[in-house]
C-alpha cells in the first residue's frame, strides 16, 4: 500500500473487554512502532519491533498491553481488560532501518479507542 | 531523561505571515530530529527529517533548523495560508538509552486566517 494503514479507525469497548489493533506498515518497512495519544499526556512511546530482533517493549504501561509482529509485516496490539484509562488514540508508524540508520518515520491514521 | 518542549502551545496569525515555531530538548545526544504536522482526527503528516550531522532542512515553504548544542530547533513557514492550520509536532530521536523511539513535544496548535 502506499502509506501505514490503521483498523479499525474507531472502537468502542466495554470496560474490562479485551481488544485487537491492527497495523499494516509500508511494504519493505522493517522497523515498526506503536504510540499512544491522550489528552494530557501526548505522544507516547509503547513498543518497537525491528526485523527478527527482540521487540523493545519498555514504553508499554502494563502487563496488559501486548503486541506482535507476524512475518515481520503486520502487528497487532492488544489490550486485556481494557480500563477508562485506557482510551486514546493508537498510532502505528514504519520506517526503513539500512546501514544501521534510522530513518524517517511515517504514520497511519490511528485507531481512536474508547472504553465505557 | 530528554523532555521536548514546544513553544508557543497555540498561535493564530492572518494568512500570509511568515512564522517560526520552537522546538527545544534537554538531552543535545540526539540521533536526529523530525517536524510533524497533525490535522484534527487524523495520524501525523512526516514534514521534515534533520540527522543530528545536519543544520537545516528545507521543502517548499517549510525550513527547520536544528542547533543541536543548545538544544533547540525551529520551524519556519513562510507565506502562511489557511492549509496551514494544523498541530505541528516536533520529536526528538536519542542517540542513545532510548533509541529505538521518538520522544515528541507538545505541540503547536496553529490557526491560519483569511
Amino acid at each position: 500500500g502506499a502509506g501505514v494503514s490503521q483498523s479499525p479507525s474507531n472502537k468502542v469497548t466495554e470496560k474490562g473487554k479485551d481488544v485487537e489493533l491492527r497495523c499494516d506498515p509500508i511494504s519493505g518497512h522493517t522497523a515498526l512502532y506503536w504510540y499512544r495519544q491522550s489528552l494530557g499526556q501526548g505522544l507516547e512511546f509503547l513498543i518497537y519491533f525491528q526485523g527478527n530482533s527482540a521487540p523493545d517493549k519498555s514504553g508499554l504501561p502494563s502487563d496488559r498491553f501486548s503486541a506482535e509482529r507476524t512475518g515481520g509485516s503486520v502487528s497487532t496490539l492488544t489490550i486485556q481488560r481494557t480500563q477508562q484509562e485506557d482510551s486514546a488514540v493508537y498510532l502505528c508508524a514504519s520506517s526503513l532501518f539500512s546501514g544501521g540508520s534510522y530513518n524517517e518515520q511515517f504514520f497511519g491514521p490511528g485507531t481512536r479507542l474508547t472504553v465505557l | 531523561k530528554q523532555e521536548v518542549t514546544q513553544i508557543p502551545a497555540a498561535l493564530s496569525v492572518p494568512e500570509g505571515e511568515n512564522l517560526v515555531l520552537n522546538c527545544s530538548f534537554t538531552d543535545s545526544a540526539i540521533y536526529n530530529l523530525q517536524w510533524f504536522r497533525q490535522d484534527p482526527g487524523k495520524g501525523l503528516t512526516s514534514l521534515l527529517l534533520i540527522q543530528s550531522s545536519q543544520r537545516e532542512q528545507t521543502s517548499g515553504r517549510l525550513n527547520a533548523s536544528l542547533d543541536k548544542s543548545s538544544g533547540r530547533s525551529t520551524l519556519y513557514i513562510a507565506a502562511s495560508q489557511p492549509g496551514d492550520s494544523a498541530t505541528y509536532l516536533c520529536a526528538v530521536r536519542q542517540a542513545s538509552g532510548g533509541y529505538n523511539k521518538l520522544i515528541f513535544g507538545a505541540g503547536t496548535r496553529l490557526a491560519v486566517h483569511p
